[in-house]
């Protein structure tokens, strides 16, 4: 089963609203990566995080590592409709074979 | 396209029979996983390839399932005598070496095909 505690379930936004999530996990990872996936398509890579403590951007998004190695956060800022999707987060082992283990899920909805 | 292909997309079959999937990984690229997603749900690995050879199978993996990557290019996950249980997204994913670093390889990023979905009845 999953591993990685994953929250909010999900979320409503509003465009331009900022968008927040966040991933914990009772092992440490060597890895935290962020995928979206669209509908009847495979994740898609974001955002990957390499160092404890590491704060990395990639446009709008923004992703840390924790200094644990144990949790993660991401952010996605001034939101777009595009934005609507399920986001994941995995942790990732050298150990392990790289293979990635994944948390639940955070859908991303827009407001009615 | 040169991403990773899946097919069938969609594979809809009766409880009891045989299924076959193929996945076409990035060219040159020697690390291949298949991982299975169910409805809401995050993917959850169930085996990975090194070049032909198979590494790691998952406790999900029953007798049931047979994963090959025979020339170490493409691979095809089999699941014999379906269940309803065994409906879901199959996805393939592929990865290559980016050389020796501090600690083993070190590889690039799994790059995921559009998965398979398999629907029992």
């Amino acid at each position: 089963g999953q591993q990685l505690n994953q929250s909010p379930q999900s979320m409503f936004i509003q465009e331009g609203e900022d968008v927040s999530m966040n991933c914990t996990s009772s092992s440490i990872f060597n890895t935290w990566l962020w995928y979206k996936q669209d509908p009847g398509e495979g994740p898609v890579l974001l955002i990957a995080l390499y160092k404890a403590g590491e704060l990395t951007s990639n446009g709008r998004l923004t992703a840390q590592f924790g200094i644990t190695r144990k949790d993660s956060f991401l952010n996605i800022s001034a939101s777009i409709p595009s934005d609507v999707g399920i986001y994941f987060c995995a942790g990732q082992r050298k150990a392990a074979g790289n293979k990635l283990t994944f948390g639940g899920g955070t859908r991303v909805l827009v407001k009615p | 396209d040169t991403g990773v292909s899946q097919n069938p997309r969609h594979k809809i079959t009766k409880r009891g029979q045989n299924v076959t999937f193929r996945c076409d990984p990035i060219s040159e690229h020697n690390r291949l996983y298949w991982y299975r997603q169910t409805l809401g749900q995050g993917p959850e690995f169930l085996t990975y390839f090194q070049n032909e050879a198979q590494l790691e199978k998952s406790r999900l993996l029953s007798d049931r399932f047979s994963a090959e990557r025979p020339k170490g290019s493409f691979s095809t996950l089999e699941i014999q005598r379906t269940e309803q249980g065994d409906s879901a997204m199959y996805l393939c994913a592929s990865s290559a070496t980016l050389g020796l670093a501090g600690g083993g390889p070190a590889f690039t990023e799994q790059f995921f095909g559009p998965g398979t979905r398999l629907t029992v009845l």
